[in-house]
């Protein structure tokens, strides 16, 4: 199994409400990211988890909170989005966050926050 | 911090024709990876350079870094339409462990 999974596919949600977006692989890899992308650019890192501690936080809002309750899953809670939120998240893993590794990417998640 | 510089930022071609993208770095390249994405969709991994002076081949697309670890090419040879896309290189940056930047992207539409 060489896939990393993500779901929901599509989310539309308020700004008052709170939701979590999932991603989950069976590679057996250590590494797990989660980036956002806009519109027309390149996916932006928010967070970095090596053997399921956060490793990397790129100065995300609070209002993302990510968590890793297992080497296999990662999820991404939501709370308070603003509509500048809205964009594509993109989960990935690798067999370990050194460089000599390449990163798997799922399908991603469509956030659209009204 | 690391930049990485792509050109063209959109390229349209022939069906069969050749065509390179370049990646240039800011700074000394740990790692050089090529993705290609469909619009809305994840990344779907390439290759990965490491070595100065490294080519690895793929069907018919082939990358390169070169000496100095601080710019890549991509190149397709006899373009096909499944080749369009967004070309997206990528470095670990300043190696900080899995800290992956990107640059802006290429857009590569091959007219049949």
């Amino acid at each position: 199994d060489t896939e990393v999974t993500q779901t929901p596919k599509h989310l539309v949600m308020g700004m008052t409400n709170k939701k979590s977006l999932k991603c989950e692989q069976h590679m057996g890899h250590r590494a797990m990211y989660w980036y956002k992308q806009k519109a027309k650019k390149p996916p932006e890192l928010m967070f970095v988890y090596s053997y399921e501690k956060l490793s990397i936080n790129e100065s995300v809002p609070s209002r993302f909170s990510p968590e890793c309750p297992n080497s296999s899953l990662l999820n991404l809670h939501l709370h308070a989005l603003q509509p500048e939120d809205s964009a594509l998240y993109l989960c990935a893993s690798s067999p370990t966050n050194s460089p000599a590794y390449e990163q798997y990417f799922g399908p991603g998640t469509r956030l659209t926050v009204t | 911090s690391q930049e990485l510089e792509q050109s063209p930022q959109s390229l349209i071609v022939q069906e069969g024709k050749n065509l390179t993208i370049n990646c240039t770095s800011s700074k000394t390249l740990y790692g050089l990876y090529w993705y290609k994405q469909k619009y809305g969709e994840g990344l779907i991994f390439l290759m990965m350079l490491q070595k100065g002076g490294e080519e690895k081949s793929h069907e018919k697309i082939t990358a390169k870094l070169d000496e100095k670890k601080q710019q890549s090419s991509l190149h397709i040879t006899a373009s096909q339409p499944s080749h369009a896309g967004i070309y997206l290189c990528g470095a670990d940056s300043d190696n900080q462990g899995g800290k992956l930047i990107f640059g802006q992207g290429t857009e590569l539409s091959v007219k049949p």
